[in-house]
């Protein structure tokens, strides 16, 4: 079975620009998560959808950042403006069943903010 | 909120080596991940358990739910094994909550 699909791979950007990210999940997974994992840190959550529907955003810098799954299959993470903290690895990981599931993890996105 | 510990943060081996990585959590959990990610960012689910233990390959996992502790063992560590180690804990229906990670360098 084809894994997460994300890209870019990197991306290098200087602040208050734009940045966006992809993610395909594994077919007929219907719950996606973005995390956002800094360097030294574990991952943290920032959106999970559940189909086109979001579940918890609750740690979404609303502000800035924004995330999308229109129909409930691919998903884009997008930044506007970026800030120097923004630099981090964003991962997508997508699962069968909600939390309970297996998670299946992309290869993330590594973003500098400079 | 359920807080992750994972020990100890950084590992050193020699190739061959019998490698224990630990996990302690403080709130009761439905399910443990163990996660390998290594230096490009991408992350390989290793085991999800919850109870008992698992194996695959080299590796095996335990869990003792009384004690709230998670272990992960490498047998005849190699240095492919260099990652840092993850472990993500699951309660009821939130989302996962991440330990630090342990980065292991398995010298030849």
């Amino acid at each position: 079975e084809a894994g997460v699909a994300q890209s870019p791979r990197y991306k290098i950007i200087e602040k208050r620009q734009s940045v966006a990210f992809w993610c395909n999940p594994i077919s007929g997974h219907a719950t996606l998560y973005w995390y956002q994992q800094i360097l030294g840190q574990g991952p943290k959550l920032l959106i999970q959808f559940q189909n086109n529907g979001v579940v918890d955003d609750s740690q979404l810098p609303k502000d800035r950042f924004s995330a999308e799954r229109l129909k409930g299959v691919d998903s884009t993470l997008k930044i506007q403006p970026a800030k120097l903290e923004d630099s981090a690895v964003y991962l997508c990981a997508s699962s069968l069943a909600g939390p309970t599931g297996g998670y299946t993890f992309g290869s993330g996105t590594r973003l500098t903010v400079v | 909120k359920n807080e992750v510990e994972q020990s100890p943060q950084n590992l050193t081996a020699q190739e061959g080596e019998f490698i224990t990585i630990n996990c302690s959590y403080s709130v009761g959990i439905s399910a443990l991940h163990w996660l390998q990610q290594h230096p490009g960012g991408g992350i390989v689910s290793l085991f999800m358990l919850s109870s008992g233990k698992k194996k695959h390959g080299r590796l095996i996992a335990t869990i003792n739910i009384q004690e709230k502790h998670s272990s992960l063992h490498i047998t005849a560590s190699h240095p492919r094994d260099s990652a840092v180690y993850i472990c993500a804990v699951l309660s009821g229906n939130t989302p996962l909550v991440f330990g630090k990670g342990t980065r292991l360098s398995v010298i030849a």
